[in-house]
């Protein structure tokens, strides 16, 4: 079945560090592929999403590449805040799935930045 | 505004005792969808539902029970519940069939004693 695999956390960083987190997957179709963010105490936000290869999905001075050749798409930010600290879930939605349509989310990487 | 609601945010009770857990959404929304988090886990689908009176279930839907009598609405049941069903429940909805974003409440943290 599809699967999502990203890096073990967590990730401490310094204000204004560069941020890599790495997320690969294994889907039978073409996916939809997503950075999902989850401030402590709230629920998820979608953070940004690429549709096809070789889309760049960004928001918020985060940027993510869906690589095909790689089944890869990993989360990079030049300078992270304070404000950055959040646990991060890459996901993945696979039309070939049918009705279901679920995300199928890796198990989260916390991120901590410190001042 | 638009969001996701569930109630309650937090919740401790005893094994066996039935519980609801209401979700509701104001964005007119098609598909809603409910997910437990479990440390190490991540995420994983209980049950969905495509439209009203639509519903399936997912990877982990033992235990537990849903209904889609309204479009807004799509509460989980456990009717009996366990320990093993300790977890973060998120639940969440989406405009349609193809339509990729999903919009997650804010979480129900459950204990079962």
């Amino acid at each position: 079945g599809d699967s999502v695999t990203q890096m073990e956390g967590p990730v401490t960083l310094s204000e204004e560090a560069f941020l890599t987190i790495n997320c690969t997957y294994t889907a039978t179709g073409y996916p939809s592929l997503f950075w999902y963010v989850q401030y402590p105490g709230e629920g998820l936000q979608l953070l940004l999403k690429a549709t096809k290869a070789d889309d760049k999905g960004s928001n918020k001075g985060f940027e993510a590449t869906y690589r095909k050749e790689t089944t890869s798409f990993h989360l990079e930010k030049g300078s992270v805040q304070v404000s950055d600290s959040a646990v991060y879930f890459c996901a993945l939605s696979d039309p070939t799935q049918g009705g279901s349509e679920k995300l199928v989310f890796g198990k989260g990487t916390k991120l901590t930045v410190n001042p | 505004e638009a969001q996701v609601t569930q109630n309650p945010r937090y919740l401790i009770t005893v094994t066996g005792k039935k519980l609801t857990v209401t979700c509701s959404q104001n964005m007119n929304h098609e598909y809603m969808s409910w997910y437990r988090q479990d440390p190490g886990l991540g995420l994983r689908q209980i049950y969905y539902s495509m439209n009203v009176e639509v519903t399936d279930k997912g990877d982990v839907p033992e235990g537990y029970k849903v209904s889609r009598k309204e479009k807004r609405n799509f509460p989980l049941i456990l009717e009996s519940p366990s320990p093993n069903q300790t977890s973060l429940y998120f639940c969440a909805s989406r405009a349609g069939r193809g339509v990729e974003t999903q919009y997650f409440g804010p979480g129900t943290r459950l204990l079962v004693l």
